[in-house]
């Protein structure tokens, strides 16, 4: 059981946005940043978003972060086949002192 | 450009141990904390540790700590992952990652890990 709860699926068609939430508490997102991960299958991690919603670069700005509360969104407009990956968020957790991740959520391009 | 290059995977079993290795090039060493963070088969990612760029700070996760050391070797480029008293669980893709900024948790650039099979 993850300390961030994502969904384990999410979906779209080519061109839609699709949003992937993570969700945690007062002591991981509510006050830390948040980041997310792209995991292209058979591959290491990419950063993808960084301090809620910057992003590297290299990153499309079809891409975007966001943070309310103990909360986390990642947004991927103009969907594209090779986004179709595994994605992950993470933030610091002040009671566990250490990172926690979500438990990734698979993204199916239809 | 940023390279890090994990070694030292393998099979061991269940008790022994190993250590992994990660060689680091393209930046400043010093400047960057690092961290491993692994990932069994078909599950998630797991953080593991922090070491700071000197070496005198460290951090762990519940499930290493006191079985794991994550050390450097500044004048080596190359972070280290000690690994004792193994268990079956810590089958796993072993990645070191480079953290990004000074007090942030960003892992800006992986290597492409090493497996490590306890069975």
């Amino acid at each position: 059981q993850s300390v961030l709860t994502q969904p384990p699926s999410a979906s779209g068609t080519p061109g839609q946005r699709v949003t992937i939430s993570c969700s945690g508490s007062s002591s991981n997102i509510g006050s830390n940043t948040v980041y997310w991960y792209q995991q292209l299958p058979g591959t290491a991690p990419r950063l993808l978003i960084y301090a809620n919603d910057r992003r590297p670069s290299g990153v499309p700005d079809r891409f975007s972060g966001s943070k309310s509360g103990t909360s986390g969104t990642l947004a991927i407009s103009g969907l594209q086949s090779e986004d179709e990956a595994d994605y992950y968020c993470s933030a610091w957790d002040d009671t566990l002192n250490g990172v926690v991740f979500g438990g990734g959520s698979k993204l199916t391009v239809l | 450009q940023v390279q890090l290059v994990e070694s030292g995977g393998g099979l061991v079993k269940p008790g022994g141990s190993l250590r992994l290795s990660c060689i680091a090039s393209g930046f400043t060493f010093t400047d960057h904390y690092m961290t491993w963070v692994r990932q069994a088969p078909g599950k998630g990612l797991e953080w593991l540790s922090y070491v700071s760029g000197s070496g005198s700070v460290t951090y762990y996760a519940d499930s290493v700590k006191g079985r794991f050391t994550h050390s450097r070797d500044n004048a080596k480029n190359s972070v280290y992952l000690q690994m004792n008293s193994l268990r079956v669980e810590d089958t796993a893709v072993y990645y070191c990652a480079r953290v990004g900024v000074a007090g942030a948790n960003e892992f800006d650039f992986w290597g492409q890990g090493t497996m490590v099979t306890v069975s």
